[in-house]
């Protein structure tokens, strides 16, 4: 079945270090690709996301490039801020034998930007 | 946007007693919404799937008498927890969907004592 695999947190930074978050994916078709972010207390927000093979997401600094030959959709940022720490979340949508569009996350990564 | 609520945001309650979470689509209509569950330091689990009017399809493994979803408008949708137990504490997720947009809920915390 389809999985996502997101490399282990906690990821400490010095405030304007480079962010990589590594994350794989398994899937049988052609899936979109996400990155989530959840602040503290609040819900999942949509970061960027890439629909096709080769699409770059990109929103707020972060980047993420949908790569089917490696299948891997990493998150980057040239320069992080502490109001970046958050819980990241990689994530794929494909539909089920029903018609169905599913989300299936990866297990987060905890980013906590020193100042 | 795609606004979604929860309430409430944390639930305490003891074992055998039932739990209700409301999932609201605030400036939007969700066709679909889904239901997750988080345990620490793992990925959201989606739990089941419900279509306004419709009964919910759970996943496998997410039994269906005991986590009871009802989907009575196309901006609220409920999550019964029924008879609970210590097992049952988790944190839970609600999502809505219209055709073009997601948003997700900022979550309840359960504990069952």
């Amino acid at each position: 079945g389809n999985s996502v695999t997101q490399m282990e947190g906690p990821v400490t930074l010095s405030e304007e270090a480079f962010l990589t978050i590594n994350c794989t994916y398994t899937a049988t078709g052609y899936p979109s690709l996400f990155w989530y972010v959840q602040y503290p207390g609040e819900g999942l927000q949509l970061l960027l996301k890439a629909t096709k093979a080769d699409d770059k997401g990109s929103n707020k600094g972060f980047e993420a490039t949908y790569r089917k030959e490696t299948t891997s959709f990493h998150l980057e940022k040239g320069s992080v801020q502490v109001s970046d720490s958050a819980v990241y979340f990689c994530a794929l949508s494909d539909r089920n034998t029903s018609g169905t569009y599913k989300y299936i996350f990866g297990t987060g990564t905890r980013l906590k930007v020193l100042a | 946007g795609a606004v979604v609520s929860q309430h409430p945001s944390w639930v305490i309650c003891k074992s055998g007693t039932s739990v209700k979470i409301e999932c609201r689509s605030l400036d939007f209509q969700a066709t679909t919404m889904f239901w997750y569950r988080q345990f620490p330091k793992q990925s959201l689990m989606l739990m089941a799937t419900s279509n306004e009017g419709s009964k919910a399809t759970y996943e496998q493994g997410v039994e269906k008498d005991k986590f009871l979803i009802n989907h009575a408008s196309l901006t609220l949708s409920t999550l019964t927890v029924t008879s609970a137990h210590p097992e049952d504490s988790s944190f839970y997720i609600c999502s809505a969907r219209d055709p073009g947009r997601t948003g997700f809920g900022p979550g309840t915390r359960l504990t069952v004592l």
